[in-house]
């Protein structure tokens, strides 16, 4: 089984400063780790994702996440926040469960990130 | 390339009527996933198609909901006799058919059901 856990429902930060999202997850095999943003009324795009190479990943649009092993987690990280950044965030893991040649994605609840000006 | 289509992206039925949500994956993706999303909540899987084949489908309710993904045309998600728990947004993605977790999924932009 595996199952994802955003620790905020909401975030609010001003513009220029750092962001932190954070997310653990649990699986019983060796999981794939994704981030997604969601815009308003819009689908789900990706940020990064983490497939046990690096550690540390580096996505789109300034952000990073680092996977922690021995915290069971792969919180999203920004140095300075924009406006455009205002969304919904959301935390997945996929990994290979039961044997199957494919990912099943288990979404956490998601984060709202609000950006003040 | 375009990305994956979902139509219509806003779909508004009476209570009891059917619902049928399309899909098209992207160029080459021979996978295609369902996702439903209730109003604040995250999404959930609902079933896992390759071509005319359905692989996994463990999140779909046991009544009303089915899926396909003929040889030909785009994935159909059908809900018969809707109801007002149904309203949510579906998403759809796709991914190649290399397969694996690490797999990237390239989602739709969603239909939003509402259910009058």
């Amino acid at each position: 089984a595996q199952s994802v856990t955003q620790l905020d429902s909401h975030v609010s930060v001003s513009e220029g400063t750092p962001v932190l999202l954070r997310c653990n997850y649990s699986s019983s095999y060796s999981p794939s780790l994704f981030w997604y943003v969601q815009h308003p009324n819009k689908g789900l795009q990706l940020l990064l994702k983490y497939t046990s190479a690096a550690t540390l990943v580096k996505g789109i649009n300034g952000f990073e996440a680092e996977f922690k092993k021995s915290e069971t987690s792969f919180h999203l990280t920004k140095p300075s926040a924009h406006m455009s950044d205002a969304a919904e965030y959301f935390c997945v893991v996929s990994s290979n469960a039961g044997g199957t040649s494919y990912g099943k994605l288990t979404f956490g609840q998601g984060t709202i990130l609000t950006v003040h000006p | 390339n375009a990305g994956v289509m979902q139509n219509p992206r806003h779909l508004v039925r009476r209570r009891g009527q059917e619902a049928r949500l399309r899909c098209s994956p992207m160029k080459g993706h021979s996978h295609v996933y369902w996702y439903r999303q209730l109003p604040e909540e995250g999404l959930k899987f609902m079933v896992y198609l390759q071509k005319e084949n359905i692989i996994d489908e463990s999140g779909m309710p046991k009544e009303r909901f089915s899926a396909e993904f003929p040889k030909e045309g785009p994935s159909i998600l059908r809900i018969q006799q809707v109801v007002r728990g149904d309203s949510a947004a579906y998403f759809c993605a796709s991914s190649p058919p290399s397969g694996g977790s690490w797999n990237e999924q390239f989602f739709g932009p969603g239909t939003r059901l509402t259910v009058l």
